[in-house]
């Protein structure tokens, strides 16, 4: 099955600094990349996504990149905020989801 | 976007006993959900895939006799943790595949937090 990788397991950045979060994938039939942010004890919520036939993908502080031969994808936050604190999971699918470990990321104002 | 829900929100129970999660699509049809376990700290770890009308699949490891589901209808499946023991206190989520805009996309529940005493 699909093995998903994520580093780094926790990430502390000065506000207004950029915060990178990579995740490798196994299987390279899987076709939708998703990157969700979960504050603690509630639902993780989507930021963004990105499919197979895509290369990058940005939404105003947020971009996604993804890397289908070296099976890698990145999710890059610009201007940091403090809300932006959070545990941050990629996920790869090709039928279901699977996902990495999880970033906690810590903003300091 | 679509809206899952889930309920109970949180529920404490006696070792032994058996606790029913709900998860519903408020407003939308799924054919297909998701039951996930997070354990505090780690990731979701995908428990069974819930099909209207069929059985659910299960994951490797996944006593699907401890934890019984059910997908009844397009909007409601549930999840039964029989014979609950400490060891089953966690964050259950549940997710459905909704349509937003021209692509689907899978929308989270709130999540049950189970404690078994």
């Amino acid at each position: 099955g699909e093995n998903v990788e994520q580093h780094p397991s926790t990430l502390s950045v000065q506000e207004g600094d950029s915060a990178v979060i990579k995740c490798t994938y196994s299987d390279s039939a899987s076709n939708y990349f998703p990157w969700y942010k979960q504050e603690l004890g509630k639902r993780p919520q989507l930021i963004i996504d990105i499919r197979s036939n895509v290369g990058e993908k940005k939404d105003q502080r947020i971009a996604v990149t993804l890397n289908k031969t070296a099976k890698h994808f990145s999710l890059h936050i610009t201007e940091t905020q403090p809300e932006d604190s959070a545990v941050y999971f990629c996920a790869a699918s090709l039928s279901t989801l699977t996902f990495g470990k999880g970033t906690m990321l810590l903003v300091s104002p | 976007g679509a809206v899952v829900s889930q309920h109970p929100s949180w529920v404490i129970c006696k070792s032994g006993t058996s606790v029913k999660i709900e998860c519903r699509s408020l407003d939308f049809q799924a054919t297909t959900m998701f039951w996930y376990r997070q354990f505090p700290k780690q990731s979701l770890m995908l428990m069974a895939t819930s099909n209207e009308g069929s059985k659910a699949t299960y994951e490797q490891g996944v006593e699907k006799d401890k934890f019984l589901i059910n997908h009844a209808s397009l909007t409601l499946s549930t999840l039964t943790v029989t014979s609950a023991h400490p060891e089953d206190s966690s964050f259950y989520i549940c997710s459905a595949i909704g349509l937003a805009g021209v692509s689907y996309e899978q929308y989270f529940g709130p999540g049950t937090r189970l404690t078994v005493t």
